[in-house]
């Protein structure tokens, strides 16, 4: 079945720095991909997505880009701040399916 | 600008017990889902609903039952609650049609069984 795998955490970082959080998917097909984003004591909410292959998803200075040849889709920011202190998934969707895959989450701490 | 709400937030629960969370959105979602999320384990689907009267299984179904009566509500149930059901519990909803892949989740309800 589809998978989503992604860079363990914490993830600990000092303020202004560069941030990447590695993510793989296993699918048959053609699937979005989407970076979704947990707040402490929030629900999920949707960073940015990419519908198809070279697709680039951006939003609130996050980036990451489809690679279908290497099944990735890394998130990546070039200056983070304290306010990006948060547990980030990645995960995957079909058009025609019902559901969307999660990966195992990361937990980014970032210090002042 | 409610989006989709969950009661309670939290409960104790001792093993035996039941318990129904109460998940109801007001933005005429066509589609209904309930996750557990645990430490490592990101999220993982317990049962969904494509429309009002509809429900099916996600990945980790057992010990839960789920009912959407109404559009606008999904209830998920613990018949006989384990402390294996001990987590972080969300609902979301998202339009019907193609799958755009974007969910509106809940706060989440923490629900702990001794």
């Amino acid at each position: 079945g589809d998978s989503v795998t992604q860079m363990e955490g914490p993830v600990t970082l000092s303020e202004e720095a560069f941030l990447t959080i590695n993510c793989t998917y296993t699918a048959t097909g053609y699937p979005s991909l989407f970076w979704y984003v947990q707040y402490p004591g929030e629900g999920l909410q949707l960073l940015l997505k990419a519908t198809k292959a070279d697709d680039k998803g951006s939003n609130k200075g996050f980036e990451a880009t489809y690679r279908k040849e290497t099944t990735s889709f890394h998130l990546e920011k070039g200056s983070v701040q304290v306010s990006d202190s948060a547990v980030y998934f990645c995960a995957l969707s079909k058009a025609a399916g019902n559901k969307l895959t999660f990966g195992g989450g990361t937990r980014v701490l970032v210090k002042p | 600008n409610a989006g989709v709400t969950q009661t309670p937030k939290f409960r104790v629960l001792k093993t035996g017990q039941s318990m129904t969370l109460l998940c109801a959105q007001d933005m005429n979602h066509e589609y209904m889902y309930w996750y557990r999320q645990d430490p490592g384990m990101g999220l993982r689907l317990i049962h969904y609903s494509v429309g009002e009267g509809t429900t099916a299984k996600g990945e980790v179904p057992d010990g839960y039952n789920v009912s959407r009566l109404k559009k606008q509500n999904f209830l998920l149930g613990l018949e006989s609650a384990a402390p294996s059901q001990t987590s972080v519990y969300f609902c979301a909803s998202r339009v019907g049609g193609t799958n755009t892949g974007e969910l509106f989740f809940g706060e989440g309800s923490r629900l702990t069984v001794l």
